[in-house]
C-alpha cells in the first residue's frame, strides 16, 4: 500500500515569494492533517479535514497561510508571502475517519526561505 | 528532560543493551498516548499505542508503560539495534475533542552505538 506523498521534498525560496505544498494522502483515508515541524521540535497542527471541510484550522496563520482540499483527497497548503521564520518541515497525515487514532505520515517538505 | 529547539534530550544506548525513553504530559484529560519514531528525512512513524485504561502496552520489542499518577509515559525498546537510532516523540490526544488532535511532546534523540 502507498502511504502518504508529499512534494517537493526540498524548496528554497527568497522572502516574500508564494510557494505551495502538495500531498497524497493514503488511498481511502477521509481526513488529511497539515502539521508544521520546527528543528528539534515536535510536530504542530495547522489544519484538518475531513473529506473536503476543513473542521480544525485554528492553527492556521490565515493572514499569509491558506490550505484546500477540493475534492476530499489530494491537498494543496500555501504560503503567500514567505517569511524567514517560515523556514520548517510541512508535514502531512491522513487517518482513515474521524476518531480514527493512527496517523500516517508523509516524508514532509523541507522549506528554506533566505 | 526539556528542551529547547536544538537541545534534545539525547541517550546513547549500546546495541543489544534495552533503552528507555520518557515522556511527561501535562493534561490530565488526555485519555490517548502514541509513540512516534522520526528518522532523519522522513516523517515520524507509529511504533505503539495505549489508552488510559491501560498501564502496560507490549509490541513487539518495545514496551509502553502509562502512569496516569504522574502523568508520565516510558518507551522501552528491547534488544536495541542500529536502526533504532532515531527522534522519538509521544503524542497525547483526548477523546473528549475527539482523537484527532494530537499533541506532541519533545522528542528525544536515540543513537545506538554499535
Amino acid at each position: 500500500e502507498a502511504g502518504v506523498v508529499q512534494s517537493p521534498r526540498y524548496k528554497i525560496i527568497e522572502k516574500k515569494q508564494p510557494v505551495a505544498f502538495w500531498c497524497n494522502p493514503i488511498s481511502g483515508h477521509n481526513t488529511l492533517y497539515w502539521y508544521l515541524q520546527n528543528l528539534g521540535q515536535g510536530p504542530e497542527l495547522l489544519i484538518r479535514y475531513e473529506n473536503e471541510e476543513a473542521v480544525d484550522d485554528s492553527q492556521l496563520p490565515k493572514d499569509r497561510f491558506s490550505a484546500e482540499r477540493l475534492k476530499g483527497v489530494d491537498s494543496t497548503l500555501k504560503i503567500q508571502p514567505a517569511e524567514l521564520g517560515d523556514s520548517a518541515v510541512y508535514l502531512c497525515a491522513s487517518s482513515p475517519d474521524r476518531g480514527a487514532d493512527t496517523q500516517y505520515f508523509g516524508p514532509g517538505t523541507r522549506l528554506t526561505v533566505l | 528532560g526539556e528542551s529547547v529547539g536544538l537541545h534534545l534530550p539525547t541517550l546513547s544506548v549500546q546495541e543489544g543493551d534495552n533503552s528507555i525513553i520518557n515522556c511527561a504530559y501535562s493534561n490530565s484529560a488526555s485519555d490517548y498516548f502514541i509513540w512516534y519514531k522520526q528518522e532523519s528525512g522522513k516523517g515520524p512513524q507509529f511504533i505503539i499505542d495505549i489508552r488510559s485504561n491501560m498501564d502496560k502496552r507490549q509490541g513487539q520489542r518495545v514496551t509502553v508503560l502509562l502512569n496516569k499518577t504522574v502523568k508520565h509515559l516510558s518507551l522501552q525498546i528491547a534488544a536495541t539495534q542500529p536502526g533504532d537510532s532515531a527522534v522519538y516523540f509521544c503524542a497525547e490526544s483526548s477523546t473528549n475533542f475527539g482523537n484527532e488532535k494530537l499533541t506532541f511532546g519533545t522528542g528525544t534523540r536515540l543513537t545506538i552505538i554499535p
